[in-house]
């Protein structure tokens, strides 16, 4: 366990709705950084947040988003929703610019 | 631009064994390198890492990998598989200050009983 916690679990929407992921940082962790993780593919890096700031950002459109509040919890929002959007959603924490730790992942079901 | 490629997509082994994962990178700077696990149905998991110093890496149930920097390899060995090792296998790296992760696109292993 990492103590890096995501929520929902597994989530269903239909295309063209929009959706908000959440992640829990471990204690103690300033950043976190999102991936999205295709069927049969490795993760990729969407975005990363460092102290409420978007701190450098993968090759994805603007409707996806994100926040970092306070207490460095995160928050994924992606818009518009394309069945391509279908994915393992999973997030990560770190002391930077140390390791990260990986959550458990939402999975997105786009219909 | 940072790059990770697996040699196999897809390996298949009996149990006892010895395993080899093929991973080569592409960057000019200094970087971490991380073999990640993924059992089924479970979450990522860090398998071993190299940051610096000696370049043979052990890491949990009895993995190792060595870093060869003329080659930009990173390969990942277990001298005796077992059924339990049944998984996704992922190659990574980052630069030293730069928290962003590159994946390769993961090598699946199936560990006949």
């Amino acid at each position: 366990e990492t103590g890096v916690t995501q929520s929902p679990t597994h989530l269903i929407k239909t295309r063209g709705q929009q959706v908000t992921l959440r992640c829990s940082s471990q204690s103690g962790h300033n950043t976190v950084s999102w991936y999205q993780q295709a069927l049969g593919q490795g993760p990729q890096f969407i975005f990363q947040y460092y102290r409420e700031e978007e701190n450098g950002r993968g090759n994805f459109p603007p409707r996806f988003s994100g926040l970092q509040f306070p207490n460095y919890s995160s928050e994924l929002n992606v818009n518009a929703l394309e069945l391509d959007d279908s994915a393992l959603y999973l997030c990560a924490s770190s002391y930077y610019p140390n390791e990260q730790f990986f959550g458990p992942g939402t999975r997105l079901t786009v219909l | 631009a940072q790059s990770v490629s697996q040699h196999n997509h897809h390996v298949i082994l009996s149990e006892a064994a010895s395993l080899e994962l093929g991973c080569n990178y592409s960057y000019g700077g200094t970087v971490n390198l991380f073999w990640y696990v993924q059992y089924p149905g479970q979450h990522l998991q860090l398998l071993l890492k190299y940051f610096s110093g000696d370049p043979l890496v052990k890491g949990i149930k009895g993995f190792e990998a060595e870093f060869i920097k003329s080659k930009f390899s990173f390969n990942l060995r277990k001298p005796s598989v077992q059924w339990s090792d049944t998984a996704e296998y992922f190659c990574a790296v980052n630069a030293r200050r730069d928290d962003k992760i590159i994946f390769g696109k993961g090598t699946r292993l199936h560990i006949l009983p």
